[in-house]
Formats: structure tokens, C-alpha cells, sequence
């Protein structure tokens, strides 16, 4: 089993559209979960950054760690043709500073 | 502003060849880490340094990849000999090992053996 577990997609939604994006990971020490976003032939780039559990905001982003279930999740609301992208969750296991990332989901967002 | 900068950005070379990935890291961060991404495996960990010394290889093929850093401005990304299973995206990225630092990566090369 994956450390983490992320669903490849591809997802496609209209404009304005709230997405849902998820990853289940296996090892419940995990603490530090981070969401980053790619575009195509670029590299990742830090989205969202969470400790522990509960929720964070961040303009039309919202990152969520359901602890008790090992699941992750990333919203993005009123979503742009510009969110289309790769979408990868990763944790860092025990402040170790190395990520470990989920297969990645790649949205697409129709004008 | 500051970035990450890998080279080269495209490599073509064939099997049996060495290839030599190079990547300058951000100035005054102390941990650099080399992913591998293709689309069967998605991002995977090769090897990562902190303050140039390496901490973990585990991901990484030990009887033909290698990784060093030379000097903090450069790390590099070894293959030898070259395998058409290794053609994939060469991530560099780096960080600081303070709490909540997030990590910057480069812009991949991309690699094709043929």
C-alpha cells in the first residue's frame, strides 16, 4: 500500500464550478500535509500548508485533514479556467523535511 | 527572484550513455532533494541533503544513479550507465529545515534514452 493515496483523474468542470479534490494517506503519525499545484512542463509550487487536523482558508482555496479517517482534502470554489492544472497532496512525515507526494489529479476547467 | 535552476531542461541521449543532472539551489537553504516524476509513479523521492550531506538514498538505484553536492550552489543528478526506463522528469528542489518551510523546485529536465 501507498503511503498516500491520490485518485489520478483527469477531472473536468465548468467554470465557477466547486472542485473537490482528495487523498487518503496510510500512517496516522502522519502531521503535516501540504497541497501543491503544477502546470504543465513546470514544477510543483506550494498551494496549501496544514498541521494536524481541522481546516484553512485561503481565498477560494480550502485545505481540510479529517484525522480520524486519514483522508485530505483541497476545495476550490467559483473555480477559473487559470486552477486548470495538476493537483498533488503530500505529507512530510515525522518534520523530517522530505515530502512524500499522492499520484496527482489533473483538473481541467472549461470556460 | 529567487529560484531554483536546473539544467539541462532537455536531455535526448542513448542507452549506455552518462548523463549528469545539475541543479542550483535557492541561496541559504541547506536541504536539496532530487524527485523523479512519470506517469505510471507520479513524484518519487531519489535523494535529499541537508547542509550537503546526504541523509537519504533510499529511492534511488544504487548500482547506476548517484547523487553529490559538490559545494552549497550545486548539486548534481548521475546516471550511468543510461536506461530507457529512466526517461522521466528530474525534479530539484530546495528548503530550509525550519519548521514550516515549504520546499521551491526547479523546472525539471526533462530526460528521454533511447
Amino acid at each position: 500500500q501507498k503511503e498516500v493515496e491520490q485518485d489520478p483523474g483527469p477531472l473536468s468542470v465548468p467554470e465557477g464550478a466547486i472542485v473537490s479534490l482528495n487523498c487518503t494517506y496510510s500512517n496516522s503519525a502522519f502531521q503535516y500535509f501540504m497541497w501543491y499545484r503544477q502546470y504543465s512542463r513546470k514544477g510543483p509550487e506550494l498551494l496549501m500548508y496544514t498541521y494536524s487536523s481541522g481546516n484553512k482558508e485561503d481565498g477560494r482555496f480550502t485545505a481540510q485533514v479529517d484525522k480520524s479517517s486519514k483522508y485530505i482534502s483541497l476545495f476550490i470554489r467559483d473555480s477559473q479556467p487559470s486552477d486548470s492544472a495538476t493537483y498533488l497532496c503530500a505529507i512530510e512525515p515525522g518534520n523530517t523535511g522530505k515530502l512524500i507526494f499522492g499520484q496527482g489529479t489533473t483538473l481541467q476547467v472549461k470556460p | 527572484d529567487a529560484r531554483v535552476t536546473q539544467t539541462p531542461r532537455h536531455k535526448v541521449t542513448e542507452m549506455g550513455q552518462e548523463v549528469t543532472m545539475r541543479c542550483q539551489p535557492i541561496l541559504g537553504h541547506n536541504t536539496v532533494f532530487w524527485y523523479r516524476q512519470t506517469m505510471m509513479q507520479g513524484l518519487e523521492l531519489l535523494a535529499y541533503f541537508r547542509n550537503r550531506a546526504p541523509l537519504d538514498d533510499s529511492g534511488m538505484p544504487k548500482d547506476r544513479f548517484s547523487a553529490e553536492m559538490p559545494d552549497a550552489t550545486l548539486a548534481t543528478l548521475k546516471i550511468q550507465p543510461s536506461e530507457p526506463r529512466d526517461s522521466a522528469v528530474y525534479f530539484c528542489a530546495s528548503g530550509s529545515d525550519r519548521l514550516g518551510e515549504k520546499l521551491f523546485f526547479g523546472s525539471g529536465t526533462q530526460l528521454s534514452v533511447l
